[in-house]
């Protein structure tokens, strides 16, 4: 049974810093997705992963894969305050079909 | 532009009453979800459907039925709800093993 672990569940940051999220997984896992969530607001897809050492980059943020250590991360670059959201990770692997496991999610708060 | 939607975005209900939370989706994609979130949970899949007349059980499906007569719509129903079913409820679609997509979620409350 596939789980999904994100760490931190909460990160406090100042405007400028870089942070990385952590999200690990407990069984193969075939695909990995990072979703944002604005408070009150539906869930935004950021990244897909599909392979082993997939990196991809969009503004400040940076999802990568590893497989072989079961371990996505979401590195955040010079935080600003729009970054401020919560961040899931999902897991999903062929033979689960095509759902998804979700991680608890990351609240993630940019300080000026 | 294609679309999810949900409705009702908010609802308020009694315990054990039957409630039903639409979810419709103008992609015609194959694959729909429901989800439910709570706060330190992430999100919980409760039933989801890979093509009309299908529908199988979630994680946490104890007390929710869906259907799926058609594409565009799988319709969540409550058959008597419990206070411990209050919570935002996100439906999702998706075409094959791709990117699901969430719409704006309901919220609803049981007193």
């Amino acid at each position: 049974e596939l789980k999904v672990e994100q760490n931190p569940l909460f990160l406090s940051m100042q405007e400028g810093k870089n942070y990385t999220i952590y999200c690990n997984y407990s069984t193969t896992s075939d695909r990995l997705y990072w979703y944002r969530q604005d408070p009150g607001k539906s869930l935004e897809s950021l990244f897909v992963l599909l392979s082993n050492g997939a990196v991809k980059q969009e503004g400040r943020l940076m999802a990568s894969l590893d497989t072989k250590a079961r371990l996505s991360t979401l590195h955040i670059t010079a935080a600003v305050h729009d970054l401020s959201a919560t961040y899931f990770c999902a897991g999903g692997y062929m033979e689960y079909g095509n759902k998804l496991v979700f991680g608890a999610g990351t609240i993630l708060r940019v300080k000026s | 532009d294609a679309e999810i939607t949900q409705s009702p975005r908010h609802k308020i209900t009694e315990t054990g009453r039957q409630v039903t939370l639409a979810c419709h989706q103008t992609w015609n994609h194959n694959n729909m979800f429901w989800y439910r979130q709570d706060l330190g949970h992430g999100l919980r899949l409760i039933h989801y459907s890979y093509g009309v007349q299908d529908t199988n059980k979630g994680e946490v499906s104890d007390g929710y039925s869906v259907s799926r007569s058609n594409t565009e719509d799988l319709p969540l129903t409550l058959e008597s709800a419990a206070s411990s079913q209050t919570s935002v409820y996100f439906c999702a679609s998706s075409e094959n093993s791709d990117t699901q997509y969430f719409g704006p979620g309901t919220r609803l409350t049981v007193l």
